[in-house]
């Protein structure tokens, strides 16, 4: 069973600061690697996505991906009140496609 | 506008009266799935179809079942519902065997069985 592990939370951040969010997985086969935002009672959004070890930056976010360790993470600079919300790291392979998510993370980011 | 509808948003319904919850995509993705959300369980497959005719079972199947008989709709259906399948319910789809791609999600239809 593939497993996907989210620090249980929730985090607290004020505004303006940095938002650290960090996920391990199980499958060493995994090849893509993804963060999801979800606000209460909404869908799941898509917000970053990372397949190559190393960091990928857009905008205000940065996700860290480390295969060596099974380690990905999603930094959030400057962050603001509306970042507040769970985030879900998600992470897909093998021959069905399957995505498997994470628990998520409740960021709070206090005015 | 590239979407996943998913119809109805909230339903309650009574123990063991069966309903379907539809989706449909216009995308042209093969690949799509249903997924059930639970506080402190997260969200877990039920199913997923990776083209038209082609369905599986994921992590939580039981109790449900669904169809693929043309691209675009993924209806899931509950033949006796029970109050445990009280919960939030996804609807997601993707392009198949592109691993870069992540899902693209639905509006959620959250069901009441009482």
């Amino acid at each position: 069973q593939k497993e996907v592990e989210q620090n249980s939370g929730p985090l607290s951040v004020p505004e303006g600061a940095i938002a650290s969010l960090n996920c391990t997985y199980s499958d060493r086969g995994s090849q893509s690697f993804f963060w999801y935002r979800q606000y209460s009672g909404k869908s799941p959004e898509l917000i970053m996505s990372i397949y190559s070890n190393g960091d990928k930056e857009d905008g205000r976010f940065t996700a860290q991906l480390n295969k060596a360790s099974q380690y990905v993470s999603l930094l959030i600079r400057d962050s603001q009140p509306s970042d507040s919300a769970t985030y879900l790291c998600a992470v897909k392979g093998g021959a069905n496609s399957k995505l498997t998510f994470g628990k998520g993370i409740t960021l709070s980011v206090r005015p | 506008e590239a979407q996943v509808t998913q119809n109805p948003r909230y339903l309650i319904t009574v123990t063991g009266k069966k309903l379907t919850v539809t989706c449909s995509q216009n995308m042209n993705h093969e690949y799509m799935s249903w997924y059930r959300q639970d506080p402190g369980l997260g969200l877990r497959q039920i199913y997923y179809s990776m083209n038209v005719e082609v369905t599986d079972k994921g992590d939580v199947p039981e109790g449900y079942k669904v169809s693929r008989k043309e691209k675009r709709n993924f209806p899931l259906i509950l033949e006796s519902p029970s109050p445990n399948q009280t919960s939030l319910y996804f609807c997601a789809s993707s392009e198949r065997d592109r691993e870069i791609y992540g899902y693209t999600f639905g509006s959620g239809t959250r069901l009441t069985v009482v």
